[in-house]
């Protein structure tokens, strides 16, 4: 078990540019989500994907934010044109769903990308 | 209103003691789960202990354990026996409902443990 993976670790990144991380999940995990903490704060979700499909976004999840996880397996966050406001750690967690649905499997983070905006 | 609510931004405990991190959350659903995690400077989100709404026990976990006091809506986290390692941001969260989705965090207690 390699646990949940992220790249990079550490993004610096000029206003008005794109970035893009990616996060490489638990490789029996179905589901696969993101969030985003700033200093001081819990996690917010942003989106999750159940498989292939993007199933929740959360209204925090401005225009400018995509993600995608295109077979299923691995998956990235895009941040177009970013603003100051998007520096935060943005975490990537996964976890098992079975068919049944159950609400006590926990998410498994991974180590976060953290990214400052100039 | 706030789904989750950690009413102690910081916390001091001297070594060896036990301690409580205290957390009330809010939700209308019958199902649903209780998650407690750590998060130490290093910044990886630790998975400590799950309580589900369901659950007659209170969960433990080695040297955590869950106080779940369902009328009241709390889920507090005791952790015995205090180490130096134990120093960390505390983050409870939930997660409701059959079809089971995210989790939602409070904002979380840093526990500071005293030699």
């Amino acid at each position: 078990d390699t646990g949940v993976s992220q790249n990079p670790r550490h993004k610096i990144t000029k206003r008005g540019q794109n970035v893009t991380f990616r996060c490489d999940p638990i490789s029996e995990h179905n589901r696969l989500y993101w969030y985003r903490q700033t200093l001081g704060q819990g996690p917010e979700f942003l989106t999750y994907f159940q498989n292939e499909a993007q199933l929740e976004k959360s209204r925090l999840l401005s225009d400018r934010f995509s993600a995608e996880r295109p077979k299923g397996s691995f998956s990235t966050l895009e941040i177009q044109r970013t603003e100051q406001g998007d520096s935060a750690m943005y975490l990537c967690a996964s976890s098992f769903q079975g068919i049944s649905g159950s609400y006590n499997s926990p998410l498994h983070f991974g180590n976060g990308t953290r990214l400052t905006v100039t | 209103a706030q789904k989750i609510t950690q009413t102690q931004p910081g916390m001091f405990v001297q070594e060896k003691e036990a301690v409580t991190l205290d957390c009330t959350y809010d939700t209308s659903d019958p199902s649903y789960g209780l998650f407690w995690y750590k998060q130490p400077s290093s910044g990886e989100m630790i998975f400590l202990i799950y309580q589900g709404s369901y659950d007659q026990q209170n969960a433990t976990e080695g040297r955590y354990s869950l106080n779940f006091q369902k009328a009241r809506k709390s889920a507090n986290l005791v952790i015995s026996a205090s180490q130096l390692g134990d120093s960390a941001m505390y983050f409870c969260a939930m997660r409701e409902g059959q079809r089971a989705r995210q989790l939602t965090f409070g904002s979380g207690t840093q526990l500071t443990v005293l030699p």
